[in-house]
């Protein structure tokens, strides 16, 4: 069972570049989101999905942009990139919001340096 | 704002020695997650706590919930190097999509 996938697991970019992080999940879970995590900074939250067709902002949503693909898959879009965005990006999923505890699921990460 | 602190940020210990490892706050949570993620990967769930006073254990590891639902506190008993990694807290808010996650405590057990 593959659980949250993540593609790529390592990423260069250019200041000013774009790239989209993939992400997939396979648990049938309606929920998915987008962190990021920084030294001292803890996880931060990007964007979420709390259902397919649904997109909400998190936290740090500046200079990002998301796409809930369908109920597996969730995109993250980094159009003119930073060297401030270089972080590991993780990606998780989460079952119904309507049974608790609500537990979220993440993905092995990718690793993006901008220079 | 929900936040959670825990404490302490950084530990360093000999293999064999116990620990705890708190992670406080003045919310109520209706649940409180632990995470260990190791280097390079992304977090794994370790356990959910879910009732005022809930204590769970798993092998080595003791894990246990406030009675009032604002705080937990993980407690290994004869640390390992396999044990080493950053300890997450995670808090579930009443009918909340987003977790409230505390900064992580991290561990590094010395053979």
């Amino acid at each position: 069972n593959a659980g949250v996938t993540q593609t790529p697991k390592f990423q260069v970019l250019k200041t000013g570049q774009s790239m989209t992080l993939q992400c997939a999940q396979d648990m049938n879970h309606n929920s998915m989101y987008w962190y990021r995590q920084d030294p001292g900074m803890g996880l931060r939250l990007i964007y979420y999905s709390a259902s397919e067709g649904t997109t909400d902002k998190g936290e740090v949503p500046n200079g990002y942009n998301v796409s809930r693909l369908n109920k597996r898959e969730f995109s993250l879009r980094l159009e003119s990139a930073a060297p401030s965005q270089t972080s590991v990006y993780f990606c998780a999923s989460s079952g119904d919001r309507d049974r608790s505890p609500y537990e979220q699921y993440f993905g092995p990460g990718t690793r993006l340096t901008v220079t | 704002t929900q936040l959670l602190e825990q404490s302490p940020q950084f530990l360093s210990i000999q293999e064999g020695e116990n620990l705890t490892v708190y992670c406080n706050s003045s919310s109520v949570f209706s649940s409180l997650q632990w995470y260990r993620q190791e280097p390079g990967e992304g977090p794994v769930l370790l356990v959910t706590v879910v009732t005022g006073g809930e204590v769970k254990k798993l092998k080595r590891l003791t894990f246990q919930f406030g009675d009032a639902r604002k705080d937990s506190s993980l407690h290994i008993t004869a640390a390992q190097p396999g044990d080493t990694g950053l300890y997450l807290c995670a808090g579930e808010g009443a009918g909340s999509y987003q977790l409230t996650f505390g900064k992580g405590t991290k561990l590094s057990v010395i053979p």
